[in-house]
């Protein structure tokens, strides 16, 4: 069973910074691309950054762009998003998501972590 | 960038109703579409890839069509379970999801 675990969320000032953690199980995590997805309370979901299997091929929203940097550990079947210059409107449930083995929408999902930038 | 423009925001029926969201494209993303389910305080859910292709697991009751710029989700006979947000989502260029629909019980 594909599992995909997030940590890391919590409450940040803003121009903070904080770090998100994915955990994935039950599957090949160094061969799957994986993406962050967030959604604000009460709002839709936006896209947030892309990471190849092998993090040759790296993509973010232009929200985030210069801020967020997303990497992973094959090794450690992990993926991370380290958000710097965090702003009121970053706050969101951040989901760690993995693809479909031949396409590229997002079959697999985390229960989502909580990041909230608040003084 | 790709804008999506999904309608109705909100849609009120009854348990056994047909239910039809619409998903326009500010341009042609030929069928690279999916369907997502939400629920509230849950991850979304994928049910439909490619414009009409049914997830594994997915009721048949939900189908999905339309290619190009218009797209649509039908649920043949509303059931309880199914009152929920809907999402669309193009991923031919980047990924942009819709606004959301909520079908909400009537």
């Amino acid at each position: 069973e594909v599992q995909l675990v997030e940590s890391g969320g919590g409450l940040v000032q803003p121009g903070g910074s904080r770090r998100l953690s994915c955990a994935g199980s039950g599957f090949s995590f160094y061969s799957f691309s994986m993406s962050w997805i967030r959604q604000a309370p009460g709002k839709g979901l936006e896209w947030v950054s892309y990471i190849s299997y092998n993090s040759r091929t790296i993509y973010y929203a232009d929200s985030v762009k210069g801020r967020f940097t997303i990497s992973r550990d094959n090794a450690r079947n992990s993926l991370f998003l380290q958000m710097n210059s965090l702003k009121d409107e970053d706050t969101a449930v951040y989901y760690c998501v993995r693809k479909d083995s031949g396409d590229y929408y997002f079959q697999f999902w985390g229960q989502g972590a909580l990041v909230t930038v608040s003084s | 960038d790709i804008q999506m423009t999904q309608s109705p925001s909100t849609l009120s029926a009854s348990v056994g109703d047909r239910v039809t969201i619409t998903c326009r494209t500010s341009r042609s993303i030929s069928n690279w579409l999916a369907w997502y389910q939400q629920k509230p305080g849950k991850a979304p859910k994928v049910l439909i890839h490619k414009a009409s292709n049914l997830e594994s697991g997915v009721p048949s009751r939900f189908s999905g069509s339309g290619s190009g710029t218009e797209f649509t989700l039908t649920i043949s006979s509303l059931q309880p379970d199914d009152f929920a947000t809907y999402y669309c989502q193009q991923y031919d260029n980047y990924w942009t999801f819709g606004q959301g629909t909520k079908v909400e019980i009537k």
